[in-house]
């Protein structure tokens, strides 16, 4: 099976910071690659799929990047409504696994 | 745009099964799997597998296999996990998630993915004695 690792689990950030979030795999898949936001008690949404490509209705401040084995997820300037865990999760293979998140936190 | 709507929380003993039901409120018009992920109280997602709705077949995480049985009755729209021999560390939100694909022809003959991009609001499920 394909291992995500996300780092770092916890990020502490304040309100427009530009704020980075690394996906790593453990082999490669090329850029099959999504991205998602979730917060307490919500189902995840979709933010970003094929590595960098913006789902509808996600705000432009939000980019994906990478291909292999690492990628990245950035908010160019945080907002109060982007304070939420965030997880890669890959499909090359037809399973599928998630990282195990990443919780952006009020600075 | 298509929603998912799932069936309500549930209370099981260890050793029960259990059955959870995903109705699409519409048709989707794009082929499309519908998998099913959860999360244990303050965990991550966990994938468990997939079904595709047009052939039936499905795909299950290795940590599920053996438990596991995913159906759809189409007339219906609905799509349906099974869990059985429950253990305490069932216990979770378990979600349905719809991701379309595209079917690529010639040079880049393949599956394109898309994301799972519509979620059910999740059903709580609880195993305890």
């Amino acid at each position: 099976d394909i291992q995500m690792t996300q780092s770092p689990s916890t990020l502490s950030a304040s309100v427009g910071d530009r704020v980075t979030i690394t996906c790593r795999a453990s082999q490669s898949i090329s850029r099959w690659l999504a991205w998602y936001q979730q917060k307490p008690g919500k189902a995840p949404k979709l933010l970003i799929y094929k590595a960098s490509s913006l789902e509808s209705g996600v705000p432009l401040r939000f980019s994906g990047s990478g291909s292999g084995t690492e990628f990245t997820l950035t908010i160019s300037s945080l907002q109060p409504d982007d304070f939420a865990t965030y997880y890669c999760q890959q499909y090359k293979s037809y399973s599928r696994t998630f990282g195990q998140g990443t919780k952006v936190e009020i600075k | 745009q298509v929603q998912l709507v799932q069936s309500g929380a549930e209370v099981k003993k260890p050793g029960a099964s259990v059955k959870v039901s995903c109705e699409a409120s519409r048709d989707t018009f794009r082929d499309y799997y519908i998998h099913w992920v959860r999360q244990a109280p303050g965990q991550g997602l966990e994938w468990m597998g997939w079904i595709s709705p047009n052939s039936g077949d499905t795909n299950y995480a290795q940590n599920f296999q053996g438990r596991v049985t995913m159906t759809r009755e189409m007339s219906v729209r609905t799509f349906y996990m099974e869990l059985t021999w429950l253990k305490s560390d069932d216990t979770a939100v378990y979600y349905c998630a719809r991701e379309t694909y595209d079917i690529l022809t010639g040079r880049q003959a393949g599956y394109y993915f898309y994301g799972m991009d519509v979620w059910g609001q999740g059903t709580t499920v609880i195993v305890s004695s």
